[in-house]
């Protein structure tokens, strides 16, 4: 089974300013896929960015970029210019296309980010 | 397109009490899933399908059903309900074949309390 550990249960950041958010996975496979989810109050699982293993580039989504390090299995989340919006919880996700494209979850980080 | 639609969104039920949740999606996906979130923990994979008439166990199966007599749907039963199946429980859908990166669709969720 795959684990995914997210080791911050909450952080807080002011506005306009960068937060990153840690993410390590454990996994015996080469080829996956890692991903960022973010769930306002309304409880809505939005995809955020997404990784594929076999890629050395680094995704970003405008304001959102990753830190892919493959060899420490390691996949942060750095949010910059951070705004209201962005408050939410955070979950890191794993998925092995071998695996029926299951996804592992971590617990998840609640970012607060104030005014 | 409405993607995926979870019903219902809320319920209470009480100690012994059945109910089914359904799970619907109009994206033609072959892969659908239910989840369930707790605090601290996550989500975690109930049951899934990787299609019309197939099932498979996930990683917290104990106490729930599922059935896919429809490509479309997907539906989530709890014989017995018991207080430990309070939670938010998610669907969820996915592709196999398009794209380079699969992605899972997820429902609004629905939060189920057993009292």
């Amino acid at each position: 089974a795959q684990t995914v550990t997210q080791s911050q249960p909450e952080m807080s950041v002011q506005e306009a300013e960068t937060v990153t958010l840690s993410c390590t996975y454990d996994t015996s496979e080469n080829n996956y896929y890692l991903f960022w989810y973010k769930q306002p109050p309304s409880r809505q699982m939005i995809l955020v960015i997404r990784q594929e293993a076999y890629k050395q580039q680094n995704a970003t989504e405008n304001r959102f970029s990753v830190n892919f390090q493959k060899a420490a299995k390691s996949f942060s989340l750095k949010i910059s210019d951070s705004q209201l919006g962005d408050t939410a919880m955070y979950f890191c996700a794993f998925m092995l296309r071998s695996n029926d494209y299951k996804l592992s979850f971590g617990a998840g980080t609640t970012v607060t980010v104030r005014a | 397109n409405a993607g995926v639609t979870q019903t219902p969104k809320f319920r209470v039920l009480k100690t012994g009490q059945s109910m089914t949740l359904l799970c619907a999606q109009d994206m033609n996906h072959e892969y659908m899933y239910w989840y369930r979130q707790d605090p601290g923990m996550g989500l975690r994979l109930i049951h899934y399908s990787v299609g019309e008439g197939t099932t498979a166990k996930g990683e917290v199966p104990d106490g729930y059903n599922v059935s896919r007599l429809k490509k479309q749907n997907f539906l989530l039963g709890l014989e017995s309900a018991a207080p430990s199946q309070t939670s938010v429980y998610f669907c969820a859908s996915s592709y196999t074949n398009r794209g380079p990166t699969p992605e899972a669709f997820f429902g609004q969720g629905t939060r189920l309390t057993v009292v």
